[in-house]
């Protein structure tokens, strides 16, 4: 399968936890987004990388959110002391040269 | 105010029944992208467009841009159509090219 992948698909924590999460976009695309969707709204913009750089970070990214592209292939989320507001939907999305967005499954975050 | 609204927000039809899904937006744009998402968190493209129409069998969208709305049109509308429908509009140049914003989504319902 050569699609966006997000690992893991669901993540239940409890309050002050740490979590990580993972995005492998499509190995060609060099731009990478992160959106978060919490339930019946529609996604917002989180961060996005263009290759290893990241170049812009959504108001809505608190200290407590971290993104890294370390080496321009797959990213990591990490939110740390995790609070219930932050249960959502994460998203990650890969834009291709025709400007076209590839979305992975998503994330499922659920802290209790 | 949004900066991408949708409407209707929900919607209910009859297997068979012509559909059309509403979005403004109030922003430049490169693109406006219309968006399928299935339960479970999967968003699909359907359409990017900058212009005119776009027909990909019993969809069609069109956009004027001069008043900044596109309309998703369902022909023939069947219950496997049955998931949220999200419009979404791609930044106009800079930093915001390829970061998208997303209208709140439409819940359609098709009853068989």
């Amino acid at each position: 399968d050569t699609g966006v992948s997000q690992d893991p698909r669901h993540k239940i924590t409890k309050r002050g936890q740490n979590v990580t999460f993972r995005c492998d976009p499509i190995s060609e695309h060099n731009r990478l987004y992160w959106y978060r969707q919490t339930l019946g709204q529609g996604p917002e913009f989180l961060t996005y990388f263009q290759n290893e750089a990241q170049l812009e970070k959504s108001r809505l990214l608190s200290d407590r959110f971290s993104a890294e592209r370390p080496k321009g292939s797959f990213s990591t989320l990490e939110i740390q002391r995790t609070e219930q507001g932050d249960s959502a939907m994460y998203l990650c999305a890969s834009l291709g040269l025709s400007n076209e967005q590839f979305f992975g499954p998503g994330t499922r975050l659920t802290v209790l | 105010k949004n900066e991408v609204e949708q409407s209707p927000q929900n919607l209910t039809a009859q297997e068979g029944e012509f559909i059309t899904i509403n979005c403004s937006y109030s922003v430049g744009i490169s693109a406006l992208h219309w968006l399928q998402q299935h339960p479970g968190g999967g968003i699909v493209s359907l359409f990017m467009l900058s212009s005119g129409k776009k027909k990909h069998g019993r969809l069609i969208a069109t956009i004027n841009i001069q008043e900044k709305h596109s309309s998703l049109h369902i022909t023939a509308s069947h219950p496997r159509d049955s998931a949220v429908y999200i419009c979404a509009v791609s930044g106009a140049g800079g930093t915001s090219y390829g970061k998208l914003t997303f209208g709140q989504g439409t819940i359609l319902t098709v009853h068989p």
